[in-house]
């Protein structure tokens, strides 16, 4: 069965310094992974998704992931993070002909100025 | 609208009442879904909709759930004696494709249902 673990409850970083999000998944094939981003009161937004091709992946708002088979991970970066980045992200997978993802618990970021 | 709305935003419900929160897509939009996301936890799937069928409900926790699209636009979620445990955020989503995998799903901001 698929499943997806984001190992990081919480995490707190200062303004400006760099981030990375763990993320790994079970799946017997190559999955579609996918990363959300949730801020209060607000709903999921899409930060950015690998199917094939490039393993490093290019999202919105400065966000990138890279997908590696040999870990069974796909992890979110940002070389520097805005206080503005604060919220709940979550890592995704979806397994090839099918209409569901399947979501972690999510990591809830901390931005200290 | 320019995306999901879903309503009510909040809603408290005594136990044993039945609820139903409506979800209206994005106009076009063939894909809807419908997740479960209970407090400190992701969403989990609960039901999918092309248009107007109801391709997968493997999700839905039990037979007290139940989900319509039947114009192949608005659709509800209707839960019937709720109980404590139903208490969670209700997403709605809605992708223009017919595989999501092909396209991005677009999230409405949720219904908190709060049952006492």
């Amino acid at each position: 069965a698929q499943s997806v673990t984001q190992p990081d409850i919480h995490i707190t970083v200062s303004e400006g310094a760099s981030l990375e999000l763990r993320c790994n998944y079970s799946y017997g094939a190559t999955p579609y992974l996918f990363w959300y981003v949730q801020s209060p009161g607000q709903g999921l937004q899409l930060l950015l998704k690998y199917f094939s091709g490039d393993t490093l992946v290019q999202g919105i708002k400065g966000f990138e992931a890279e997908f590696k088979r040999s870990q069974s991970s796909f992890n979110l970066r940002k070389p520097s993070v805005h206080w503005s980045d604060a919220a709940e992200y979550f890592c995704a997978v979806g397994a090839r002909n099918t209409d569901k993802l399947i979501f972690g618990t999510g990591t809830r970021l901390q931005v200290f100025p | 609208g320019a995306g999901v709305s879903q309503s009510p935003r909040y809603k408290v419900a005594k136990r044993g009442q039945d609820v139903a929160l409506r979800c209206d897509p994005i106009s076009g939009h063939v894909s809807l879904f419908w997740y479960q996301q209970a407090l400190g936890q992701g969403p989990e799937f609960l039901t999918y909709f092309q248009n107007e069928a109801q391709l997968d409900k493997s999700g839905l926790p039990s037979d007290r759930f139940f989900a319509e699209r039947p114009e192949g636009s608005v659709s509800t979620l209707k839960i019937q004696r709720t109980q404590q445990e139903d208490s969670a955020v209700y997403l709605c989503a809605s992708s223009l494709a017919r595989e999501l995998m092909n396209t991005e799903a677009f999230f409405g901001q949720g219904t908190r249902l709060t049952v006492v």
